[in-house]
């Protein structure tokens, strides 16, 4: 079964550019994701699917700060002119027999 | 698409929990339909999803427990989980997956919380 990691926190300034990643495990690595945004007390918000070869479509009305990459089994969301509100913690998805989630990123915005 | 989340938000250990999400601004014919749980302050779990067709694949942490069905001419899905209890208090979230073959929750209700207490 696929597994999908993330790092549990990441830091970055106000207007600044950040990179988060979510690794697909070994035999994986062609999947497609999902990432999602969830803001402090908030449900989930669907911010793209992301492709294995970078592809990526946004959900509605998410802005084109947000950004997906690929290269591998990782996979990629830029955010840049990060703004306070994107403080929140950002999920990847996948799915295949199951659906699975990793385990998520908080991200501080400085 | 919007969803809408309702059911008890107290329910007894060894009850049988029900939740309803209600469908509005989109067919449910081509997707899948999600349910999410959300321990408070830890990461997503998937639980399961019914197509608009009736076919169903459950987490197989829930399989034993769990009913899923789906009414599209109500725009509605519905799930239950039978002898729950304190473990599965918890935010519930549906959310809606696909077209097609693709599984990315696209759009999710604000979710209930459901705690299990006597």
């Amino acid at each position: 079964q696929v597994v999908l990691t993330q790092s549990p926190s990441a830091s970055a300034s106000l207007g600044a550019s950040v990179k988060l990643t979510c690794t697909l495990s070994s035999g994986h690595s062609t999947y497609a994701i999902a990432w999602h945004q969830q803001q402090p007390q908030k449900g989930p918000r669907y911010l793209m699917n992301l492709t294995g070869d970078g592809s990526h479509a946004r959900g509605d009305g998410i802005p084109a700060r947000f950004s997906g990459s690929s290269s591998g089994a990782e996979r990629y969301l830029t955010i840049s002119s990060l703004q306070s509100e994107d403080e929140a913690d950002y999920y990847c998805q996948t799915w295949g027999t199951v659906v699975v989630f990793g385990g998520g990123t908080k991200l501080t915005v400085l | 698409v919007q969803l809408q989340e309702s059911g008890p938000g107290l329910v007894k250990p060894s009850e049988t929990m029900s939740l309803t999400c209600a469908v509005s601004g989109d067919s449910m014919i081509g997707y899948q339909w999600a349910w999410i749980r959300q321990f408070p302050g830890k990461g997503l779990d998937w639980i399961g999803y019914i197509s608009y067709n009736g076919d169903v694949n459950y987490s197989p942490s829930f399989q034993r427990r769990m009913t899923m069905s789906v009414d599209t001419s109500k725009k509605r899905f519905s799930l239950r989980l039978a002898s729950v209890t304190a473990a599965d208090t918890a935010i519930y979230y549906c959310a809606r997956a696909g077209p097609g073959d693709s599984r990315a929750l696209d759009s999710w209700g604000q979710g209930t919380l459901v705690t299990v207490s006597s």
